[in-house]
Order: C-alpha cells, then structure tokens, then sequence
C-alpha cells in the first residue's frame, strides 16, 4: 500500500490526451513538491516533471504537471506509442521523513 | 556527461549481507544528495535511503533501519549501501540516484544492480 495513490493503469489512443492523478495528505504533497518518474519497460525511471510544473531539458512540452491541494497530476498531450510506460509520483513526506513513491500507473497507448 | 554505475549485486542467504557501490562521474559528486531506490521483481519503485552532500545526514525506510546503512566517500565519488540481515522481502533491483538536495528530486539514475535473497 503505497502513500500516495495513483490508478494502476490508464489507456488513450494516439494523439489524444490523457491525465493521471497522484493523491496524498498534508504532510507530503500538500507541503512540499510533487516530481514525476517515467520508466520504459526495461529501463531505469527518468525524472519527467520536477518541482509540481517544471520539465527537464530534453523532456517534451506535451508533458505537464500541476498540483493543488494534496493532489498532483501530470498530463500527456499528443499521445505517442512511445509514450507507453509506468509513471510515477513521488515527494518528500514531513512525518515519516523520507521519500514516498505513488505505486505507478501503466500507461497503455492503445 | 553524467554517470552512476552500481555495483555488488547478486545472490544472497536470509540473513545475509551485501555491500552495493555507486560510482559517479561527470559531476561534482559533492554538490549533490545520493539515495538508492529499489523495485522488486513486477512491483513500483520503493525508496530505501538518502544521505546528505556531506555525508553528515543519513535517512531510511522503515523497513531497513538497524540492518542498511548509506554513506559515501566524496573522495572517491562512490556511494555504498551496507546491507545486513537480508530478507526475501529485499530482493530487487537497487538503483542509485542524485539530487540537488534531500527532499529534492533525482535527475539521474543508474542502471540498477539485482539482488536476489534466497536460499
């Protein structure tokens, strides 16, 4: 059981958009900076989005991320196949003082 | 260009021990947090530890305190994880990752080294 939750698995066709949601509390997202990890099957993760909304150098405009709240989310826009991967939030947890994952989502283009 | 390339991996007895080594390059290793995060065979990414530019500060999972401890020696740019008592429940891949701070995220990873507890 992970700390924050996301939903294990999403699906869109090419080119459109889709959005997955990472949810925690207080004493993580909601008090400190929500990053988000791409791992393509068989590689290490990649950091895609770092500091709620901020994309790496080489990380493509059709990737964003927001947060409110205890809440964070990343979109993909103009969906690609090789988009297909597991995506991961993670941030900085206050009371168990370390970093907490979400459990992933598999991202399917289908 | 930036590489951390981990090392030490491999099979292991329950109650056993390992020691894993990150060497770094292509970056001012000091200027930089280092933390090992593992993900077991099919599962998510599972953060172990993390220890301070200096080395002065050391942070652990629940799961592995009293039996993994971090450090590095900056005058080497290598990164160890001392892992003691060795259960099922630790095998995995580990990976050794930087950033700019502790709570910070991780711009770059390793490739990962298996460790595999089994008897």
């Amino acid at each position: 059981q992970s700390v924050l939750s996301q939903p294990p698995s999403a699906s869109e066709t090419p080119g459109q958009r889709v959005s997955i949601s990472c949810s925690g509390s207080n004493s993580n997202i909601g008090s400190n900076h929500v990053h988000w990890y791409q791992q393509l099957p068989g590689t290490a993760p990649r950091v895609l989005i770092y500091r709620n909304n901020q994309r790496p150098s080489g990380v493509p405009d059709r990737f964003s991320g927001s947060k409110s709240g205890t809440s964070a989310s990343l979109a993909i826009s103009g969906l690609r196949s090789e988009d297909e991967a597991d995506y991961y939030c993670a941030t900085w947890d206050d009371s168990l003082r370390g970093v907490v994952f979400g459990g992933g989502t598999k991202l399917t283009v289908l | 260009e930036v590489q951390l390339l981990e090392s030490g991996g491999g099979l292991v007895q329950p109650g056993g021990s390992l020691r894993l080594s990150c060497a770094a390059s292509g970056f001012t290793f000091n200027n930089y947090a280092m933390t090992w995060v593992r993900q077991a065979p099919g599962k998510g990414l599972e953060w172990v530890s993390s220890i301070s530019e200096s080395g002065r500060n050391s942070y652990y999972t629940n799961s592995v305190k009293g039996r993994f401890t971090i450090s590095r020696d900056n005058s080497k740019n290598a990164l160890y994880l001392q892992m003691n008592g060795l259960k099922a429940a630790d095998t995995a891949v580990y990976y050794c990752a930087k950033g700019p701070a502790i709570a910070s995220w991780f711009d770059s990873w390793g490739q990962g080294t298996l460790v595999t507890v089994s008897s």
